[in-house]
This record gives structure tokens, sequence and C-alpha cells, in this order.
């Protein structure tokens, strides 16, 4: 099974809720990923954990929130976004960050919308 | 910085046509090279991955081959279908130079297979 999930599938917020993105994977990988995807563009790469720490943070703004509960569970928190920010949110995971192996695969997406 | 630039940026061809779609990196120093392909609005798929140590892989109608020494990755597609039209994106994986958990991706090619 090489399944990445994500709920929800469709998102829209106002710009001072809270709201929470979900990522799960059962694949007993050891590296997940947030990444964002404007249309027509290639995903950006927001956060990475390693064994449920934060390895990478491409100096997102603090809106965004990370959180990685266990080694199958990925959140997202959201606060006070902006409408700049909506776009695709993917999530993906891999086997580990040990490299040459790194294959990452990809949840089908939360499409968010900030108004 | 790793830069990926994938050519052309969009392809139309007949149904049954063999195709070459292209990525080229500038750091060869890479831990391997991914191809995925994403419809409209949804995830990646991972299509295809090829280690920093390997020459090409194949996968049915598709192989993927890498020439590090050129920074150069090509998918040829056989025997072309209208259900491979997507994007086609490749990312290449953080090397030497840089983190292991972060890929590059270049801009895509989008393919358009016609009946």
């Amino acid at each position: 099974d090489t399944e990445v999930t994500q709920t929800p599938k469709h998102l829209v917020m106002g710009m001072t809720n809270k709201k929470s993105l979900k990522c799960e994977q059962h694949m007993g990988h050891r590296a997940m990923y947030w990444y964002k995807q404007k249309a027509k563009k290639p995903p950006e790469l927001m956060f990475v954990y390693s064994y449920e720490k934060l390895s990478i943070n491409e100096s997102v703004p603090s809106r965004f929130s990370p959180e990685c509960p266990n080694s199958s569970l990925l959140n997202l928190h959201l606060h006070a976004l902006q409408p700049e920010d909506s776009a695709l949110y993917l999530c993906a995971s891999s086997q580990d960050l040990s490299g040459a192996y790194n294959e990452q695969f990809f949840g089908p997406g939360t499409r968010l919308t900030v108004l | 910085k790793q830069e990926v630039t994938q050519i052309p940026a969009a392809l139309s061809v007949p149904e049954g046509e063999n195709l070459v779609l292209n990525c080229s990196f500038t750091d060869s120093a890479i831990y391997n090279l991914q191809w995925f392909r994403q419809d409209p609005g949804k995830g990646l798929t991972s299509l295809l991955l090829i280690q920093s140590s390997q020459r090409e892989q194949t996968s049915g109608r598709l192989n993927a081959s890498l020439d590090k020494s050129s920074g150069r990755s090509t998918l040829y597609i056989a025997a072309s279908q209208p259900g491979d039209s997507a994007t086609y994106l490749c990312a290449v994986g953080g090397g030497y130079n840089t983190n292991a958990g972060k890929s590059t991706f270049g801009d895509g090619t989008t393919l358009t297979v016609k009946p």
C-alpha cells in the first residue's frame, strides 16, 4: 500500500479562522513533508519531519504551524491566513532521509481557499 | 543552488507516438531523480525513481534515464495513449551540497495525447 491520505479535500476559511489539515500514511515511513502548490507551478517545500522531529523549515510564515504527533500523522495548523495562501497543499512521505532510496509518495492534496 | 529545467513546457502528440521528455539540472551531486505525473487539481503520482548510481529505470511503457555528468534525465513514453495526458514533473533529490530532504522540482511538461 503506497497511499497517503489527506483531509479535508477542500477547505474554505476566512482570514480570522483557525483550521487544520491532516495527513496520514501507513507505509512505515519516517519522513513526512508539507508542500504548497500554486496553479501551474511546481510544489514548493514548506516543512520536513524526520522521525517526528522538524528537520527542515523553509522560512514559512508562523501562521503555518506543523505538527507530527506520531510517525503516521502529520498536521498543518492554519491561523490568520491571507488570500495569497490559497493553494493546493500536498503532503508526502518517504522511507526516511537517507538519500538515494528516498522515493516520495504524495497524497491527493487539500485545496485551500482563503477569503 | 540547484536549478531544474524541463523542456518542452508543453507537448501535443497523436495517440500511438513515442515521445521523450527532458529534464536538466545544474548540480550533479544528487542522491536521486524522481519522475512524477500530475493530473489537474490532483496530487503527484510517482512514476520512477532513479538512484544516483543507476543509469535507467523502466516501468511498463516508461523508461527513464539519468546522466549525472551532463546533468540530464529523459523520460521516454512508448506508444502514448490519451490517458497519458497530464503534467510530468521531475524532481532532483537533495545531494551532497544540500539537505537530503530537499527536492528541487522542474516546472513540468504538460502532455496532451490526442485520440
